[in-house]
């Protein structure tokens, strides 16, 4: 089975600080994503990338920044957190779609950030 | 722009019946794909099902199964013999074709599941 894993299920961080939300995949996936799930939101693309080095903006991707130097592992970095950043982030892997094979993203626990 | 739109936020079936959930979407591609997601509460988001959209037959997966109505842009979710455990958020999402797959995401519909 795939699995994702997300640092930490919770986390409570002060107004400013830079914050920093690890994900690691152990499928040997191209591609993995970083959203934001809130009440009546959805979930909502933050950034994505799919290799090494590679990134590119989501739907929202004011006030994040990503990093992926090893394939297995996708930060999300918030470099000046604020209060309405305060949400559920969730990070998923996939492989490159072959042809017009689609291939299914796989999610992991999810954190629990609040920004205080 | 896509946009996927799920206009019932509650959902409750008793035990045994059948529900369906709604979902409508707004794409201009002609190939791409359909899925919905299952998350329980404080676990993690899992694959219901899925569809692609140059297939005519609707997609089964045991007891879930979609009618996906193309020129609608209609793809509902039917949840047949429901189950405690079918109680979950319930995401409806698009993607296109291409290297990385994008998800669009509904703002989700809770089922409840009723003894």
């Amino acid at each position: 089975d795939v699995k994702v894993t997300q640092s930490s299920r919770y986390l409570v961080k002060r107004t400013g600080e830079k914050v920093f939300l690890e994900c690691v995949q152990d499928m040997d996936h191209e591609n993995m994503f970083w959203y934001r799930q809130d009440p009546g939101l959805g979930l909502r693309l933050i950034y994505f990338s799919y290799d090494v080095k590679m990134k590119e903006k989501g739907d929202i991707p004011e006030g994040y920044s990503v990093s992926r130097e090893k394939k297995e592992r996708f930060s999300l970095i918030l470099e000046s957190a604020s209060t309405n950043q305060t949400s559920m982030y969730l990070c998923a892997s996939s492989q490159s779609d072959r042809e017009l094979s689609n291939q299914p993203q796989h999610f992991g626990d999810g954190t629990r950030l609040s920004i205080l | 722009a896509q946009t996927v739109t799920q206009s019932q936020p509650e959902m409750s079936v008793q035990e045994a019946e059948t529900v369906t959930l709604s979902c409508t979407y707004d794409t201009s591609e002609s190939d791409y794909y359909l899925f919905w997601y299952k998350q329980p509460p404080s676990r993690q988001m899992i694959l219901v099902i899925r569809q692609e959209a140059y297939k005519q037959q609707n997609a089964t997966e045991n007891r879930f199964s979609v009618n996906f109505q193309k020129a609608a842009k209609s793809f509902s979710l039917k949840i047949s013999d429901s189950q405690l455990g079918d109680a979950a958020m319930y995401f409806c999402a698009y993607a296109t074709t291409g290297t990385a797959s994008k998800l669009t995401f509904g703002t989700g519909t809770r089922l409840q599941v009723t003894l």
